[in-house]
């Protein structure tokens, strides 16, 4: 039972270059989560997505673009990567129900240089 | 908008001291509440919630949270910390009637042998 698992686990980017951060969940949950983590900043919303075909602005979305291909899948997108966007990465799901909490994915470190 | 602050970024105590954790949060409606913990190099995983009930509400690992709602906060505590508690700790608020999940800033706690 793999839970959610993103790809890929490090990326390095050169300034203006484009990719695709991959979420999948196996637990059938109706909501999905981007997020960034920097030091002394916490975990900050980057997009949401409570159902499938449905996707919402978080705290800090600039920049980045998503897709909700299906219930399983979420990904993130960098058009054009600066270095603001090195961080690590966050995908992570939750039942939409009252106070069930979200499971995280491993992370995804990303540079930008 | 609603936000989560935790008083304390870095806290150092000793094996066997006990440990408390501030969280306040900002919205007056009906939340749902979180602590998160991240070990070092790891993702985060859900230590307690609360959501309705008896406002102490007790996690893994022997955390307790109290949830006061006529001070917006939702402590973290442990009577007797071990040097495997050392990690980031999370406090995390979700409307009851939203989807997002918003997190505060984590506090670094570092515990000595």
């Amino acid at each position: 039972n793999a839970g959610v698992t993103q790809t890929p686990k490090f990326q390095v980017l050169k300034t203006g270059q484009s990719m695709t951060l991959q979420c999948a969940q196996d637990m059938n949950h109706n909501s999905m989560y981007w997020y960034r983590q920097d030091p002394g900043m916490g975990l900050r919303l980057i997009y949401y997505s409570a159902s499938e075909g449905t996707t919402d602005k978080g705290e800090v979305p600039n920049g980045y673009n998503v897709s909700r291909l299906n219930k399983r899948e979420f990904s993130l997108r960098l058009e054009s990567a600066a270095p603001s966007q090195t961080s690590v990465y966050f995908c992570a799901s939750s039942v939409q129900a009252v106070g069930a909490g979200a499971f995280f994915g491993q992370g995804t470190r990303l540079t930008v240089v | 908008a609603q936000s989560v602050s935790q008083h304390n970024h870095h806290v150092i105590l000793s094996e066997a001291a006990s440990l408390e954790l501030g969280c306040n949060y900002s919205y007056g409606g009906t939340v749902n509440l979180f602590w998160y913990v991240q070990y070092p190099g790891q993702h985060l995983q859900l230590l307690l919630k609360y959501f309705s009930g008896d406002p102490l509400v007790k996690g893994i690992k022997g955390f307790e949270a109290e949830f006061i709602k006529s001070k917006f906060s939702f402590n973290l505590r442990k009577p007797s910390v071990q040097w495997s508690d050392t990690a980031e700790y999370f406090c995390a608020v979700n409307l009851n009637r939203d989807d997002k999940i918003i997190f505060g800033k984590g506090t670094q706690l570092h515990i000595l042998p």
